[in-house]
């Protein structure tokens, strides 16, 4: 069964530095999103992308926030400047099409030390 | 139960038992809701859907619910497994990008 990978698993970072989280998408999927989720608090919703660019964005997605598809393939969340807070799971999640459900990678834990 | 945003409860049950996870929203405009599963170190699965045109879908031992005139669903799980061990989250997805709730921890106990 097809199945969105992220990379790595874990992520540990100092504070002001940037990171790469980077997602696979389901290979026919068109949409992609990311989330995140601090430790014990809900599924928060970052931003969705579609056609290479953003189609939606949280409040939580600020400048220090950004995504690309770089390829065909890989679909990355960077970080600029990572701060405390930051630390959270991370997960990216594919649908084929708007009408469909999403399918969710495993997580990449980030902790901002 | 759960109301999205608000505190994490624990439902403990027996397996074979069946569980019930209730969930509660705000949004009276909300037209889709979705259930979820998330296990331990994994991301979210998808269990079920429902429109806000239904008031009760089944799926494989699964049944949601959903009272739009108090605006609150259910998840019913027939005859509970230690593998349904999880948290349940519900959500709203209007235009497809879900607002979640807290979550239910479900504990199942062989």
């Amino acid at each position: 069964e097809p199945e969105v990978t992220q990379t790595p698993s874990h992520q540990v970072t100092q504070m002001g530095q940037e990171v790469i989280l980077r997602c696979v998408p389901i290979s026919n999927h068109l949409y992609f999103y990311w989330y995140r989720q601090i430790l014990g608090q809900k599924v928060e919703f970052l931003v969705s992308f579609y056609n290479n660019e953003i189609s939606e964005k949280s409040e939580i997605f600020d400048d220090q926030f950004s995504v690309e598809r770089p390829d065909g393939s890989n679909f990355t969340l960077k970080i600029r400047s990572t701060k405390l807070e930051d630390s959270a799971m991370y997960f990216c999640a594919s649908i084929a099409g708007v009408t469909d459900t999403q399918y969710f990678g495993p997580g990449t834990r980030l902790t901002v030390l | 139960g759960e109301s999205v945003g608000l505190h994490l409860p624990t439902l403990s049950v027996q397996e074979g038992d069946n569980s019930i996870i209730n969930c509660a929203y705000s949004n009276s405009a909300s037209d889709y809701f979705i259930w979820y599963k998330q296990e331990s170190g994994k991301g979210p699965q998808f269990i079920i859907d429902i429109r806000s045109n239904m008031d009760k879908r089944q799926g494989q031992r699964v049944t949601v619910l959903l009272n739009k005139t108090v605006k609150h669903l259910s998840l019913q799980i027939a005859a509970t497994q230690p593998g349904d061990s999880a948290v349940y989250f519900c959500a709203e997805g209007g235009s497809y990008i879900p607002t979640f709730g807290r979550g239910t921890s479900l504990i199942v106990h062989p």
